[in-house]
Order: structure tokens, then sequence, then C-alpha cells
């Protein structure tokens, strides 16, 4: 079946580092994948987005490129900020949204 | 548009006492969901429901029920809350046109502690 394996965290960055978070992914046919992000004490919101291979999905200033030849999605950012604090899900979509166990991101100043 | 809303946000029961949480979505989807999210397992499926008057199990279904009350409400019931059920429980909600039939808009969780 459908599967997401992500970066286990936590991660702690200092301001204006640079930030990647692995994402791999299993799945039949050609899914769309996803990063979502929850901060504290809310629920998911979606970042970014790729449908198909080579796509880039960028929002906020994180991007990630959907891989084909390598099954990856990998999250990055050039300089994050303590804003950026939060968790981080990949997901794909097949017959039904599959997720990441999420990586938490800490952003010291 | 307030997008997806859920009741209550905090919750305690006792083991063996029922509820019902509650969602709503007001962007007119087609697809709603229910999730549970526990420490260091990501979010898993309970139910969802393709369209109105439909539901499909999920990963974890064991517990619980649901109802499509319509196309904008999706409840959640526990007949018979067990401690196993600790969790923070989320609503999310696809449809054309916002982002497609993947992309999911989530509410902002209910947090439930059974004791």
């Amino acid at each position: 079946g459908d599967s997401v394996t992500q970066m286990e965290g936590p991660v702690t960055l200092s301001e204006e580092a640079c930030l990647t978070i692995n994402c791999t992914y299993t799945a039949t046919g050609y899914p769309s994948l996803f990063w979502y992000v929850q901060y504290p004490g809310e629920g998911l919101q979606l970042l970014l987005k790729a449908t198909k291979a080579d796509d880039k999905g960028s929002n906020k200033g994180f991007e990630a490129t959907y891989r084909k030849e390598t099954t990856s999605f990998h999250l990055e950012k050039g300089s994050v900020q303590v804003s950026d604090s939060a968790v981080y899900f990949c997901a794909l979509s097949g017959e039904k949204l599959t997720f990441g166990t999420g990586t938490r991101l800490t952003i010291i100043p | 548009n307030a997008g997806v809303t859920q009741t209550p946000k905090f919750q305690v029961l006792k083991t063996g006492q029922s509820m019902t949480l509650q969602c709503a979505q007001d962007m007119n989807h087609n697809s709603m969901y229910w999730y549970r999210q526990d420490p260091g397992m990501g979010l898993r499926l309970i139910y969802y429901s393709a369209s109105e008057g439909t539901t499909d199990k999920g990963e974890v279904p064991n517990g619980y029920n649901v109802s499509r009350l319509n196309k904008r409400e999706f409840s959640l019931r526990l007949e018979s809350a067990a401690p196993s059920q600790t969790s923070v429980y989320f609503c999310a909600s696809s449809g054309i046109p916002s982002g497609g039939p993947n992309t999911q808009y989530f509410g902002p969780g209910t947090r439930l502690t059974v004791l």
C-alpha cells in the first residue's frame, strides 16, 4: 500500500539557517504530493503541493520538487524564521491521503 | 467563510460515556473526513464520506460511528469511550473548486481525554 517516510525530528535550527526535511514515498500510480504544516494548538494547513513529476510547489519561502526517479519530495527553505516553528507533515494522495509521522521544527532566535 | 469548524475544542470523558464530535464546512465540498492524531503516529483516518449519503471506514474505525447529516455536516460518535481513544481529532473536507478532490482542508481539532 501507499506509505510516506519522513525525516524524524525534532529538528532545531538557528534563525536564518537553511532547512531540509526529507520525505520519500511508496505508491502505485502517480499520486499528488503535499506538505502540510501544523502550528501549536492548531489544525493542519496546506503549505504546498505538486501534482506531477518535476513539478515544484512553493509557498512562504518553502519549496519542494516532485522527484519521481527518487520517489522524494523534500521540503526546503533557504532562511528560516522563528515563526516557522511548527510540525511539518508530508503526504500523498492515492485512493486516500496518506501522511508521514511529522517532523517537529524549532527555530531558535 | 469559516472553512472547517469543529465543536467542542476540548472534552474530558469517563470510560463508558458517549459523545458526538461535530464538524461543519462552508466550502461546498463533497468529501469529508475524520482523523485522529497521536504522538509519533501522524494522522490516521477513522472514517470518510465521499459524498452526502455515503460513509466508509478508514484505517482505524473500531469504536466509532459517523453520520453525514447533509453536505455541510459530518459528525463522529463515540458510543462507549475508552482510554485508548484519548487523542486529538481532526475533521477535514475536500472538493472542487478549492484545490480539487485531493487537497484537504482541516478544522482546528478537538482534544479528547478519556479517564
